[in-house]
């Protein structure tokens, strides 16, 4: 059975520095991998997608890489804000034919000024 | 920016009671998609809809749920006896295609079992 774990749980970090989160998976057989953030009380918003046959994806100062192989996953966030306060998480999808996703527990990024 | 809307946001219901939890999908999206977030828990997914029908469910998805698309544009999910554990926040999704491209999720409904 697949599962998705996040480390760190939560993360603090200073503004205007870089970081990195991290997703592993279990299953190493992925169709594709998400990562999402979600603010409070709000929905989740896809921040990057990941197909198998891909490496990595860029949009803005996110860059996501995929390993699948190994199982891993690496959220960079470049030059960190306030703004990019809030929870990210990783989901995988299994299998082509299925269409469920498998979430992460999730980081909780803290941002300071 | 195409949305996905959630209504209500918050329902308070009384164990044993039939909740209705609304949703309108992106209007050319294909693929609905229903997943609840227990407290402090992980985003788990409940069921997809495609078609008219149920594509895939998970064992969370028991008798006691069931979706529907009543119309062209809302697509609902029913909980026929609630119960004190079925206390979440439940998101309604959809995406264009099957790849998951364009996966929207609405902002929730927060369903507290009382």
């Amino acid at each position: 059975k697949q599962e998705v774990t996040q480390i760190p749980a939560a993360l603090s970090v200073p503004e205007g520095e870089n970081l990195v989160l991290n997703c592993s998976f279990t299953d190493s057989a992925i169709y594709n991998l998400q990562w999402f953030r979600q603010d409070p009380g709000k929905g989740l918003t896809s921040l990057l997608l990941i197909q198998s046959s891909q490496r990595e994806q860029t949009s803005g100062r996110l860059n996501a890489s995929l390993d699948k192989s190994s199982g891993r996953s690496t959220l960079y966030i470049a030059a960190s804000q306030p703004g990019d306060s809030a929870t990210y998480l990783c989901a995988v999808r299994p299998d082509q034919a299925g269409t469920a996703l498998i979430f992460g527990k999730g980081t909780t990024l803290s941002v300071s000024s | 920016e195409p949305e996905v809307t959630q209504t209500p946001s918050h329902q308070v219901t009384q164990m044993g009671q039939e909740v209705i939890l609304r949703c309108v999908p992106i209007s050319n999206h294909l693929y609905f998609y229903w997943y609840r977030q227990i407290l402090g828990q992980k985003v788990e997914f409940l069921v997809s809809f495609y078609n008219n029908e149920i594509s895939e469910k998970s064992e969370i998805f028991d008798d006691q749920f069931s979706v529907e698309r009543p119309d062209g544009s809302n697509f609902t999910l029913k909980i026929r006896s609630t119960k004190l554990e079925d206390s979440a926040m439940y998101f309604c999704a959809s995406s264009e295609a099957l790849s998951g491209y364009g996966y929207t999720f609405g902002s929730g409904t927060r369903l507290t079992v009382v």
